[in-house]
C-alpha cells in the first residue's frame, strides 16, 4: 500500500524551530519529487515547499522563504521539513504529498499523508 | 506567483442537479490544473489533473475543462458524497505551485 506518514508537529513558541517527517513507503520514492503543503484551521490549502526525486530543484512559498527549509534523505524514503523563525501565521496542518508524474517538474499530487499539526503560540 | 482564483467561494446545490465550479489562473498555465476534493477531516484526493483527466477511481459525472487561465469542473449530478470543498491548482510554474481558494459545495 502506497502510505505517506507526517510526524513531528506539536505545540512550539513563537520564533523557534521545529523539523517535520513523513516517512514513504509503498512506491520508489526516489523517482519523484514530493512536496508540503499546509491548511490553516478552517482555511483553504497552501502549497509551501516542493523537492525534485534528486534534490536538484527546491522551491518555496514566498510566505516562508528563507525561513524553512525542505530536504529528503532517498535512502531512508523520508522527506523533511526544518521550520525556523516560526510564526503564529505557520500554525496549520502540514502534509507532505507525493507527485503524481514520475521524475517531473510539474505534476499534480496523487498522494497525501493525513498530516500533522503545528500550532505556534506562547 | 501565480494566483488561483476560484468562483464561487460557496455553491448551493440540491442532490441530483449539476455544478459548476470556476478556476483562473493570473497567467497562463496551459493545462497544468489539477482539481482536488477534501471532505471534513480528510486530506485532499485528487479528481482531475491535465484540465481534463479523470484520475483513477473517479466516477464519470466528475469532468474538466479549459486551456489557459479559465477552468471549469462540472459535477454532471449531484449525489451525497459530493458535498465538500473543491481546490483547483496549477502545476505549470514548477518549483512555485499555487492552490485556489476553494470552493464549498453545499446542500441546498
Amino acid at each position: 500500500e502506497v502510505q505517506l506518514v507526517e510526524s513531528g508537529g506539536g505545540l512550539v513558541q513563537p520564533g523557534r524551530s521545529l523539523r517535520l517527517s513523513c516517512a514513504a513507503s509503498g512506491f520508489t520514492f526516489d523517482d519523484y519529487a514530493m512536496h508540503w503543503v499546509r491548511q490553516a484551521p478552517g482555511k483553504g490549502l497552501e502549497w509551501v515547499s516542493g523537492i525534485s526525486w534528486n534534490s536538484g530543484s527546491i522551491g518555496y512559498a514566498d510566505s516562508v522563504k528563507g525561513r524553512f527549509t525542505i530536504s529528503r534523505d532517498n535512502a531512508k524514503n523520508s522527506l523533511y521539513l526544518q521550520m525556523n523563525s516560526l510564526r503564529a501565521e505557520d500554525t496549520a496542518l502540514y502534509y507532505c504529498a507525493k507527485d503524481y508524474y514520475y521524475d517531473s517538474s510539474g505534476s499534480p499530487f496523487d498522494i497525501w499523508g493525513q498530516g500533522t499539526m503545528v500550532t505556534v503560540s506562547s | 506567483e501565480i494566483v488561483m482564483t476560484q468562483s464561487p467561494a460557496t455553491l448551493s446545490v440540491s442532490p441530483g442537479e449539476r455544478a459548476t465550479l470556476s478556476c483562473r489562473a493570473s497567467q497562463s498555465v496551459s493545462s497544468n490544473l489539477a482539481w482536488y476534493q477534501q471532505k471534513p477531516g480528510q486530506a485532499p484526493r485528487l479528481l482531475i489533473y491535465g484540465a481534463s483527466t479523470r484520475a483513477t477511481g473517479i466516477p464519470a459525472r466528475f469532468s474538466g475543462s479549459g486551456s489557459g487561465t479559465e477552468f471549469t469542473l462540472t459535477i454532471s449530478s449531484l449525489q451525497s458524497e459530493d458535498f465538500a470543498v473543491y481546490y483547483c491548482q496549477q502545476y505549470n510554474n514548477w518549483p512555485q505551485l499555487t492552490f485556489g481558494g476553494g470552493t464549498k459545495v453545499e446542500i441546498k
